[in-house]
């Protein structure tokens, strides 16, 4: 499968427990972008990372939400902490890079806060 | 007011019928700009880029107006399974790389 790969689709936590999130870009690809959507609402883009670098973290809650993308393996997108409100659909998305390259999204991961 | 604004909709359109509708956009800086659809609780696909000379797609044409800051999409002979959630991206590149600023999202209802 050459798309851009997320996992796990689901992942359920309690209040006060750490999510973490994977995400592996299409092949070729070594620009990440992460996005929630709350329910019934559009996509926000929280984070924009190259390899080994965060370059654009404009979106991220300032606590409790952190971010990387390793020289080796997946990016990873962590929440520590979780409350009710971080319930949502996280997508990650990739593109060649380019500034006016599409960016091509995975499946998106649910998260469910109990 | 947003950066990217679009009508929610829904806009139900009888199957085989022409829709359009716009997206306006408040940055004049704005660089690039694409039209995705999203299903359902799924993830959001490209459907077309939009240039400055318009462009066509089989069924869709986009078209961009950027003395009005404004795109369009039309879709011409309206199938059942263009029934989706469109969205309008804007790409605003800065000096340190570029994202995507989406917009709500306008929601097309296909009916027999």
């Amino acid at each position: 499968n050459a798309g851009v790969m997320q996992n796990p689709r689901h992942l359920v936590r309690r209040r006060g427990q750490e999510a973490r999130l994977r995400c592996s870009p299409m092949k070729g690809h070594s620009h990440v972008y992460w996005y929630r959507q709350l329910p019934e609402e559009g996509l926000k883009f929280m984070v924009y990372l190259q390899k080994e670098n965060i370059i654009d973290e404009s979106g991220m809650p300032k606590e409790r939400f952190s971010a990387e993308f390793p020289k080796e393996g997946p990016s990873i997108l962590r929440i520590q902490q979780v409350v009710r409100g971080d319930s949502a659909a996280y997508f990650c998305a990739s593109s060649p890079g380019g500034n006016d390259q599409p960016q091509h999204f995975g499946d998106g991961t649910r998260l469910s806060i109990l | 007011r947003k950066e990217v604004e679009q009508d929610p909709g829904p806009f139900n359109v009888p199957e085989g019928a022409t829709v359009a509708f716009n997206c306006t956009y408040s940055n004049s800086a704005s660089q690039s700009f694409f039209w995705y659809r999203q299903d359902c609780r799924k993830e959001p696909k490209l459907l077309m880029s939009v240039y400055s000379s318009g462009n066509e797609d089989g069924r869709f044409t986009a078209q961009l107006n950027r003395a009005s800051q404004y795109i369009s999409l039309l879709i011409r002979d309206s199938k059942l399974s263009d029934s989706a959630t469109y969205l309008c991206v804007v790409n605003r590149i800065k000096a340190a790389g570029n994202k995507l600023t989406f917009g709500g999202g306008t929601r097309v209802l296909v009916k027999p």
